[in-house]
């Protein structure tokens, strides 16, 4: 079985372009989540979903951030203009139910420059 | 105070031996607990939970302490596999999934 998968696996981009990043959930599990490593900091929550709808966007920096999971499937998070404290390692887990552990991608090193 | 605090490390250890990681988290309402590991590069992958009653799962043994917000690891006989960053993970209060992560100490078991 798949596990989550992410994509793009890197990314290099000029400070105030966009960038997508993707997400593919394991099959089946309803709850998406999307944290981010930024250098020398600990791995922090952005938001979950839970099929389509945002269950907590707590942790979503700024009005620059917009996550999307359309039908429930795959997500997007989307940075727009990008700044330099952007850069990091954005991570997508998912879970089957509430619960239950949280599979990990491997992540999309963004590096806005 | 950072929510979850962990070991500055890093932690260099011949195979063989044993060592500890140690954990303290601020939020008394914190539900669940766990140890993820993540080697480098890689996506963070779950250890194991961590239990008031204390478990093990071979040579690894977790124990949590709710009264002081203390959560350790102990790796026995410790392999080069094992070399990886080692994360205190805590999950808020009932009702929200959102995990918490310390920052990680980093572990180097040498032949």
């Amino acid at each position: 079985e798949a596990g989550v998968t992410q994509f793009p696996s890197h990314s290099v981009i000029e400070k105030g372009q966009t960038v997508t990043l993707r997400c593919d959930p394991i099959s089946g599990h309803d709850n998406l989540y999307w944290y981010r490593r930024v250098m020398g900091k600990e791995i922090k929550f952005l938001l979950h979903f839970v099929k389509e709808s945002k269950q907590d966007e707590s942790g979503m920096p700024n009005n620059r951030f917009l996550a999307e999971r359309t039908g429930g499937t795959y997500s997007t998070l989307k940075v727009q203009p990008a700044e330099l404290e952007d850069s990091g390692v954005y991570f997508c887990a998912s879970s089957l139910v509430m619960n239950t552990e949280a599979f990990f991608g491997q992540g999309t090193r963004l590096t806005v420059v | 105070r950072k929510e979850v605090e962990q070991d500055p490390g890093p932690f260099n250890v011949p195979e063989g031996a044993t060592v500890a990681f140690n954990c303290t988290y601020s939020n008394s309402a914190s539900q669940s607990f766990f140890w993820y590991r993540q080697d480098c590069r890689k996506e963070p992958k779950l250890l194991m939970s961590v239990y008031s009653s204390g478990n093990e799962d071979g040579r690894f043994t977790a124990q949590l302490n709710r009264a002081s917000q203390y959560i350790s690891l102990l790796i026995r006989d410790s392999k080069l596999s094992d070399s990886a960053t080692y994360l205190c993970v805590v999950k808020a209060q009932g009702g929200s999934e959102k995990l918490v992560f310390g920052k990680g100490t980093k572990l180097t078991v040498n032949p």
